[in-house]
């Protein structure tokens, strides 16, 4: 069963702490994704990524950065988290050519800054 | 906000009733997606209809798109317990990456 795995479902991070989440997919796709997800606010883009070391920002990119070393693995980074971080994180992937293929969403990760 | 209208925001209907929720977006589009989130997961692709086309069944979902009127609905016939859930449209523009999403219809199917 092919998927996109977070490493963490809670984390519960404190102010000024650097953290890291994890995204690993199993489908060889080219595009990967990192949104956040908050109460009326909807999901909002923070990175992406369509190829190996290549990113571009999303909607939302300040106080996060991104690493794609390798293509089945995204990372999101906040540097220095802020209480304003708090959020749920859903990382998610897709095939290049995006005409006939959804979004595979991996769990998400809730992550709590104290 | 490039971001698409959900439309109820939440709806609670009786198992075994049909629910329909609509989604407005602002541009023109490549495709239209809808998706399904239970609570405090990751989201789950349901359904892509591309912009030539107009309806898309798939089980017991039911697609429409009017791309003159910026607007996709979502039926789901005979409703389960098991269908309660958040439901998202999202919709990827022409020559772009990205998916825009919406605001969600939270769907509570009774017993």
């Amino acid at each position: 069963d092919v998927k996109v795995t977070q490493s963490s479902r809670y984390l519960v991070k404190r102010t000024g702490e650097k953290v890291f989440l994890e995204c690993v997919q199993d489908m060889d796709h080219e595009n990967m994704f990192w949104y956040r997800q908050d109460p009326g606010l909807g999901l909002r883009l923070i990175y992406f990524s369509y190829d190996v070391k290549m990113k571009e920002k999303g909607d939302i990119p300040e106080g996060y950065s991104v690493s794609r070393e390798k293509k089945e693995r995204f990372s999101l980074i906040l540097e220095s988290a802020s209480t304003n971080q708090t959020s749920m994180y859903l990382c998610a992937s897709s095939r290049i050519q995006q005409g006939s293929y959804g979004y595979t969403f991996g769990s998400g990760t809730r992550l709590t800054v104290v | 906000s490039q971001q698409g209208e959900e439309d109820p925001q939440a709806l609670s209907i009786q198992e075994g009733e049909n629910a329909t929720m609509n989604c407005s977006y602002k541009t023109s589009i490549n495709n239209l997606q809808w998706y399904r989130q239970n609570s405090g997961r990751g989201l789950v692709h349901l359904i892509l209809i591309r912009s030539n086309e107009r309806e898309k069944h798939s089980g017991r979902l039911r697609v429409t798109l009017d791309t003159s009127k910026k607007s996709s609905s979502l039926l789901i016939t005979a409703s389960r317990a098991a269908d309660t859930a958040s439901y998202f449209c999202a919709y990827r523009m022409d020559s772009s990456y990205k998916l825009i999403f919406g605001s969600g219809t939270r769907l509570l199917v009774r017993p």
